[in-house]
């Protein structure tokens, strides 16, 4: 059965900074991994999707890599804003068509 | 397009009531999903639906939990009796395979308190 682990749980760092979130997954026989971002009360916002032959994809000051046989990825964000405090969900689809979902990272931007 | 669409957004009921929650997919998606996220298991797949087929209800909890999808742009999640313990934000989310991406894109969920 998949686990997915999302390292650290939370995390606090000052405006500015880069930072980096950890996802792991057991079984690296996946179709694709997203990663989401969900604020508190709301839905779950797609960052970014990587498909399995992919090993990264950007959209702005978001990078998301891949390393599938490793079971690995990261989502890097650069100089981060109070604006994307949020909780950060990663989830990776294997052979069926369902996500699985690690527990997100808890992630707060200092003014 | 308004993205996925479900209602309400907020239910409260008593213990042994119906719930019915509802969810309107993208126009064109031919998946369907429904997530439950609770604090202590995080979010979990109950079922999910094909061109209105369901495919995989391995997730679905008990009995108690059912899914139907009667057409394209419609589906319900129904808990007969409730419990307390089914108090939870539910989610739908949709996805299409065109161009091989299947990105699954949610709703805003249904958040449950069952008394």
């Amino acid at each position: 059965k998949q686990e997915v682990t999302q390292i650290p749980a939370a995390l606090s760092v000052p405006e500015g900074e880069n930072l980096v979130l950890n996802c792991s997954f057991t079984d690296s026989a996946i179709y694709n991994l997203q990663w989401f971002r969900q604020d508190p009360g709301k839905g779950l916002t797609s960052l970014l999707l990587i498909q399995s032959s992919q090993r990264e994809q950007t959209s702005g000051r978001l990078n998301a890599s891949l390393d599938k046989s490793s079971g690995r990825s990261t989502l890097y964000i650069a100089a981060s804003q109070p604006g994307d405090s949020a909780t950060y969900l990663c989830a990776v689809r294997g052979g069926a068509d369902g996500l699985t979902f690690g527990k997100g990272t808890h992630l707060i931007i200092q003014p | 397009d308004a993205g996925v669409i479900q209602s309400p957004r907020h239910e409260v009921t008593e213990m042994g009531q119906e719930v019915t929650l509802r969810c309107k997919p993208i126009s064109g998606h031919d998946y369907l999903f429904w997530y439950r996220q609770t604090m202590m298991r995080g979010l979990e797949l109950l079922i999910y639906f094909n061109n209105n087929v369901p495919i995989d209800d391995s997730g679905m909890p008990e009995d108690r939990f059912s899914a139907k999808m009667p057409n394209a742009s419609f589906s319900t999640l129904k808990i007969q009796p409730s419990e307390p313990r089914d108090s939870a934000v539910y989610f739908c989310a949709s996805s299409s395979p065109d161009r091989g991406l299947n990105e699954q894109f949610f709703g805003p969920g249904t958040r449950l308190t069952v008394l």
